[in-house]
């Protein structure tokens, strides 16, 4: 499968601040790459397709100017949340789709609190 | 609208036996499904997928898929401590060799009791 990193794994901030969560794909090079959000106790929610070299592709009822997304490597994918909020606190995933009948391979995750 | 369900539990399993896990979903032209396990806190992790009508076998884990009805579930024998987690069914719609994102269920709560 293929190995998938998330940095940071955990971040604490204000509300009205920005934060840039990293997802690379440490040995496939990967030319889509998911973002999920996992709020307590419910299940993991698509939130974008990231595309290397063009616009992500966003779920109904994502904000697209909120959750910046952006996928200008083959390994690397960023997902910025713009004036976070408290009801932004959530766990944040990405997954790469592996080379076999698309599996996908999930990150380690991002925990973000806002404050 | 793609639906995926399962029944949330808890299902409670004693050490040894073999825990079966469901999980139906609504949309016919769903080709790809998986299962995966996330323990509290952790992101998920991918135990096994299934394509095509039947059972699919990797050690512990047998996967069974029926498009007819729907239907995929998850049986793990010999169940140990170790696999109590949530078991999380996901589907993705589109054929092999594409790539679209999953819709995932809530996840069944599994225990295995010692």
């Amino acid at each position: 499968g293929a190995v998938v990193s998330q940095h940071p794994s955990r971040v604490i901030c204000k509300s009205g601040t920005s934060v840039k969560i990293e997802c690379r794909s440490l040995d496939f090079q990967a030319t889509t790459m998911f973002w999920y959000r996992q709020f307590p106790k419910q299940s993991l929610m698509l939130m974008a397709t990231s595309n290397e070299g063009s616009k992500a592709t966003y779920e109904q009822g994502v904000e697209k100017d909120k959750f910046l997304i952006n996928h200008a490597s083959l390994t690397l994918s960023t997902l910025t949340v713009t004036s976070a909020h408290p009801e932004d606190s959530s766990f944040y995933i990405c997954s790469v789709t592996g080379p076999i009948n698309n599996e996908q391979f999930f990150g380690p995750g991002t925990r973000l609190t806002v404050l | 609208q793609k639906e995926v369900e399962q029944n949330s539990g808890p299902l409670s399993v004693p050490e040894g036996a073999i825990a079966s896990l469901n999980c139906t979903y609504s949309d016919r032209g769903s080709q790809s499904f998986f299962w995966y396990r996330q323990y509290s806190g952790k992101s998920p992790e991918l135990i096994m997928s299934i394509y095509s009508n039947g059972d699919k076998e990797d050690g512990r884990f047998t996967a069974q898929l029926n498009k007819a009805s729907q239907y995929v579930s998850l049986l793990i024998r010999d169940s140990q401590p170790s696999d109590s987690a949530t078991y999380l069914c996901a589907v993705n719609i589109s054929p092999g060799g594409g790539a679209d994102g999953l819709t995932f269920g809530k996840g069944t709560h599994l225990i295995i009791q010692p």
